[in-house]
């Protein structure tokens, strides 16, 4: 089953910071996110393999709360650069597949 | 440039012909993954294998539809009979299983079909 992200879309400032959440109704194993820009191939950003970890790159970080079955993008001080969709994968099982959200639609503006 | 290749690029075919792409993964990734994406759409899971294993399968993959890993190295996806539903980009991905879990999974550029 599909993991839902929210929101569905947001409009940002540069400078300006935002959260984009993602929630899944089955067990998580670990969580990746990717950002997306428009008709390019998703590009990996980071992964999350155990409950309450936290990973940053840059001014990007993110967590994973594996009892909630849930795990949060955080963007800091947006750049134009960060505009695109981003999407998380979860992975469900020990497969490796990954199935991904509807993805979060992020613009940043001058 | 992630090191996963796909072609063609793009594709315009006429309903009811046969298409075929291919992909190339990054060279030591025993790992290959299709997923099919419309527009505003996240990347919805077709089919992957593990070196030449077709390990799982989605319902999406209809008979239509065929991949193909024969010697654990490139991949091919074959639609037969396309249909105007099948216009989507088809996306490669590979990973290096080298964990039980948590491999990161590098996508190709993907192949636009449209079909006509």
């Amino acid at each position: 089953q599909q993991p839902v992200q929210s929101p569905q879309a947001v409009i940002l400032r540069e400078g300006e910071d935002a959260v984009i959440n993602c929630s899944s109704s089955k067990a998580l194993y670990s969580v990746h996110w990717y950002r997306q820009k428009h008709g390019e191939a998703p590009v990996f950003l980071m992964i999350l393999l155990k409950g309450g970890e936290q990973k940053g790159h840059d001014k990007i970080s993110a967590s994973f709360n594996e009892k909630k079955q849930q795990s949060s993008l955080y963007l800091t001080a947006s750049q134009l650069s960060y505009s695109g969709t981003y999407f998380c994968g979860t992975e469900n099982n020990a497969g490796n597949m990954l199935t991904f959200g509807g993805g979060t639609r992020l613009m940043v503006k001058p | 440039d992630t090191g996963v290749s796909q072609d063609p690029r793009h594709k315009i075919t006429k309903r009811g012909q046969n298409v075929t792409f291919r992909c190339d993964p990054i060279s030591e990734h025993n790992r290959l993954y299709w997923y099919r994406q419309t527009l505003g759409q996240g990347p919805e899971f077709l089919t992957y294998f593990q070196n030449e294993a077709q390990l799982e399968k989605s319902r999406l993959l209809s008979d239509r539809f065929s991949a193909e890993r024969p010697k654990g190295s490139f991949s091919t996806l074959e639609i037969q009979r396309t249909e105007q539903g099948d216009s989507a980009m088809y996306l490669c991905a590979s990973s290096l299983k080298g964990q039980t879990i948590g491999n990161t999974i590098y996508f190709g550029e993907g192949s636009w079909l449209t079909v006509v």
